[in-house]
Order: structure tokens, then sequence, then C-alpha cells
């Protein structure tokens, strides 16, 4: 099953601070963000297991619910550099009948930072 | 360190046409991936492989989509004839981790960009 992310899309000025949501309706093991620019290779930013903490990468943080099976990535005082796609891909936990090994990936939700 | 290769980076093609892409993944990276992503999609497996082996393929469309990875290491991915809906971006990554495990990052390569006319 396809994750949903939301929003679809999101534009900020610099500095502003946004909140990208992907959800499941499966139980999840992992949960994969990665942030594509346009005409470029998705480029990875972390991944978040079952049972881990909330993870952070310089001003990029995310957490991860396993109980409501939806991730959410924080992106704070946003920077130009920051504008892209950016896609959550869903692991499915085994113990709950999920394709453990199989990334699924969202539809993405396109961030554009104006200065 | 070298990421993923990919060739050619774009492809213009007829419809009922062959075509064939190249992937050389980064070096001791055991599972290779290939995905298609369609405009404002986001990228959708078609085939996984472990080392030589398959362990995935059941979205590839085998009656025209066929892969291989000779050796472990190169791979290739072949249409044959294509359809308009083909048109879209073919992505090569590979990872770390094997499928059992299933928490390996992704390194993705450049891509293909096919139009099939």
């Amino acid at each position: 099953q396809q994750p949903v992310q939301s929003p679809q899309a999101v534009i900020l000025r610099e500095g502003e601070d946004a909140v990208i949501n992907c959800s499941s309706s499966k139980a999840l093991y992992s949960v994969h963000w990665y942030r594509q620019k346009h005409g470029e290779a998705p480029v990875f930013l972390m991944i978040l297991l079952k049972g881990g903490e909330q993870k952070g990468h310089e001003k990029i943080s995310a957490s991860f619910n396993e109980k409501k099976q939806q991730s959410s990535l924080y992106l704070t005082a946003s920077q130009l550099s920051y504008s892209g796609t950016y896609f959550c891909g869903t692991e499915g936990d085994r113990i709950y009948g999920g394709s453990q090994g199989n990334l699924i990936f969202g539809k993405g939700t396109k961030l554009s930072v104006k200065p | 360190e070298a990421g993923v290769a990919q060739s050619p980076r774009y492809k213009i093609i007829e419809k009922r046409q062959s075509v064939a892409f190249w992937c050389n993944p980064i070096s001791g990276h055991a599972t290779l991936y290939w995905y298609q992503q369609i405009l404002g999609q986001g990228p959708k497996l078609l085939i996984q492989f472990q080392n030589n082996g398959v362990v995935d393929d059941s979205q590839l469309p085998k009656d025209r989509f066929s892969a291989e990875r000779l050796k472990g290491v190169d791979s290739t991915l072949k249409i044959q004839p294509a359809k308009l809906e083909d048109s879209a971006v073919y992505l090569c990554a590979s990872s770390l981790a094997a499928s059992g495990g299933g928490i390996g990052r992704r390194y993705f390569g450049p891509g293909t960009r096919l139009t099939v006319l």
C-alpha cells in the first residue's frame, strides 16, 4: 500500500518552518525520507526504525509514530537549498504480515522556498 | 566513493521500438534496484536483485520488460516493445542491506529519461 503524503505542495519564505506528513494503512518497520531536486536523483535524508528515536540531520529532523503508522519530517528555519520534492518510503513490518525489505514510496511533497 | 552510474541519460524512441538501460552500482553493494518514476510520482520498484538473483519482480511488466544482472555487478533493463506509457525516468539504485534485513538506504543513480513517441 502506497503511503499518503501531505501536504502535496508547500511554499515557504526563507527562515520559515514546515512539516511534511507520511501515513500508512499498514504497520511499519521503517520509514525512509529522500529529497529530490528537479532533474536529479533522490538523495537520502534519514531512516527511522520501529522502536527508534526521533532523528535529526542539521535543521531537518523526523519522528516515527508506530502506533499511528505515520512519520513526520520537520524542516526548521528553511533555506533556499531545501527546495525540492520530499518522498517518504515505507517498509512493512513482517510481524504484522507486512512486506519487510520492500520500500514503497509516496507521491511526494513539493517544497518551494522563496527568498 | 563513486556513485551509481547509469547510461544513457536521455533516450527518445518511437513506440514499438526497443531500448536498453545500463547501471553500474556502488562497488560492494549486493542489492540493486530498478525503479520507474513517472512525472509527478514517487519511484516505483520494477525489480530488485540480490547479487545475481531476482528478489522481487512482482511489478515488472514481464511481457515487455526484462532485466539481468551479470556476475552480480552491472545490470541492464530492456523494454521491447516500448509503449507510450513507458515514458518515465528509470532510476537504478543500490544498497548494502540484504532484502531480509530491509533497512538499507538506497543510493540512486542520475536516471535515464525515456521519451516514447
